[in-house]
């Protein structure tokens, strides 16, 4: 099946600092990728969609210049958590649409944030 | 706000069979539905995706009514592996998915 990969895995930083994670579709090229976020316990919330070659669509109440997404390419996306504060510590997971091929949206394993 | 509406939790003995229905009266003609499991810390694993009638894999089988306003997995046999969140979702592949709760399955030696 389609794979999509993240990166890092897990970061620790030190509140005031910025953070890139990285999501990849490996084995299709996805136009689309969206950027969710999971507190424990809870069930996962989209972020954002991004759009290769355009400007991420925001969902209400995610703040766009805290959290900068790229689409640069077909097969990576790019979420950039800027002056990071403990609040924004959760579970980042990124899926990419796999349109033409199995029209199904894959997930990534996510990427673990924790700010001190 | 969720399109779909599932059990929030079940529980099952390992072989047994399990059924998870889940509820999606609203959905659209280009919709389709489809299911991820998720362990804890990790992504949403993709397991079915049907657009009517029936869809079987090799993991589960998902049985979808002529209304499509409700969807059935199946997951034959199951063992305490998984045990796991599994979420119904619907709508189409380059459309946001709208998280609801999931039902947490609970599988017992």
């Amino acid at each position: 099946g389609a794979v999509v990969s993240q990166h890092p895995s897990r970061v620790i930083c030190k509140s005031g600092t910025s953070v890139k994670i990285e999501c990849r579709s490996l084995d299709f090229q996805a136009t689309t990728m969206f950027w969710y976020r999971q507190f424990p316990k809870q069930s996962l919330m989209l972020m954002a969609t991004s759009n290769e070659g355009s400007k991420a669509t925001y969902e209400q109440g995610v703040e766009k210049d805290k959290f900068l997404i790229n689409h640069a390419s077909l097969t990576l996306s790019t979420l950039t958590v800027t002056s990071a504060h403990p609040e924004d510590s959760s579970f980042y997971i990124c899926s990419a649409a796999d349109r033409g091929t199995t029209d199904t949206q894959y997930f990534g394993p996510g990427t673990r944030l924790t700010v001190l | 706000l969720a399109k779909t509406t599932q059990p929030i939790s079940m529980d099952s003995y390992e072989g047994q069979e399990v059924n998870i229905t889940c509820s999606h009266n609203n959905i659209a003609t280009n919709d389709y539905i489809t299911w991820y499991q998720q362990f804890p810390s990790q992504g949403p694993r993709f397991i079915i995706q049907g657009y009517k009638t029936k869809v079987t894999n090799e993991v589960a089988s998902l049985f979808i009514p002529a209304d499509r306003k409700s969807s059935t997995l199946s997951l034959p046999r199951v063992s305490l592996s998984d045990t796991a969140v599994y979420y119904c979702l619907v709508g189409d592949v380059d459309t946001p998915l709208v998280f609801g709760k999931g039902t947490r399955l609970s599988v017992i030696a």
